[in-house]
């Protein structure tokens, strides 16, 4: 089946690093995402990373892929109170014509 | 980057009045569009697949007389949810995919909060 897991909450201290956990059930897994939503609003696309890829860097986010574990993290480097906001993992495969699976998403705080 | 823009931001209706929302690709064109439902503080759930110039595919448990779907051109999606009651509030959202991108990157738009009273 299909499942996509997350924890449903983290806190960090500004300026430091946070880490939000993923794991899916699915080794079909074509692409991995990471969104981000505000309050109120859509998602946001932050990155992406192929399966056949272990790791991706863009600026403050890093994206690692244990594709063995069926493990997918993002590390925020420099949290800062404007990442404030519910992360979602999810993950599609080519062969289902682009549904995509969300995780339920974590929600990062970020304390003084 | 990518722009899909969905209208209006926020409804409020009253009970058993019907509601459109749009969903357009600016600067794209996409053949197939996605309708997601979320309720507060959980993830998005999708309802169905729109495919231009055909009929949606509805996810299993999704009433496709209560959710219309039309999607007549390349670059817009309607949802219309028909005779709306209390329990259908939710906030939608809809995404596009570019259809000449190789890669399966979504694009969304800022959602629908809609209220019915």
């Amino acid at each position: 089946g299909e499942d996509v897991e997350q924890s449903l909450f983290l806190s960090v201290r500004e300026g430091d690093s946070s880490v939000i956990n993923c794991t899916y059930t699915d080794s079909s897994s074509t692409y991995l995402y990471w969104y981000k939503q505000e309050p109120g609003a859509g998602l946001q696309l932050l990155t992406y990373i192929f399966s056949n890829m272990d790791m991706k860097q863009d600026q403050r986010l890093t994206v690692l892929l244990n594709k063995k574990d069926k493990h997918l993290s993002l590390r925020i480097a420099d949290t800062q109170t404007g990442d404030s906001a519910i992360y979602f993992c999810a993950e599609s495969r080519y062969s289902s014509a682009s549904k995509i699976i969300f995780g339920s998403g974590t929600r990062l705080s970020i304390r003084p | 980057g990518a722009v899909v823009s969905q209208h209006p931001s926020w409804v409020i209706c009253k009970s058993g009045t019907s509601v459109k929302i749009e969903c357009r690709s600016l600067d794209f064109q996409a053949t197939t569009m996605f309708w997601y439902r979320q309720f507060p503080k959980q993830s998005l759930m999708l309802m169905a697949t729109s495919n231009e110039g055909s009929k949606a595919t509805y996810e299993q448990g999704v009433e496709k007389d209560k959710f219309l779907i039309n999607h007549a051109s390349l670059t817009l999606s309607t949802l219309t949810v028909t005779s709306a009651h209390p329990e259908d509030s939710s906030f939608y959202i809809c995404s596009a995919r570019d259809s000449r991108a190789a890669n399966e990157k979504l694009f969304f738009g800022s959602g629908t909060q809609l209220s019915v009273l």
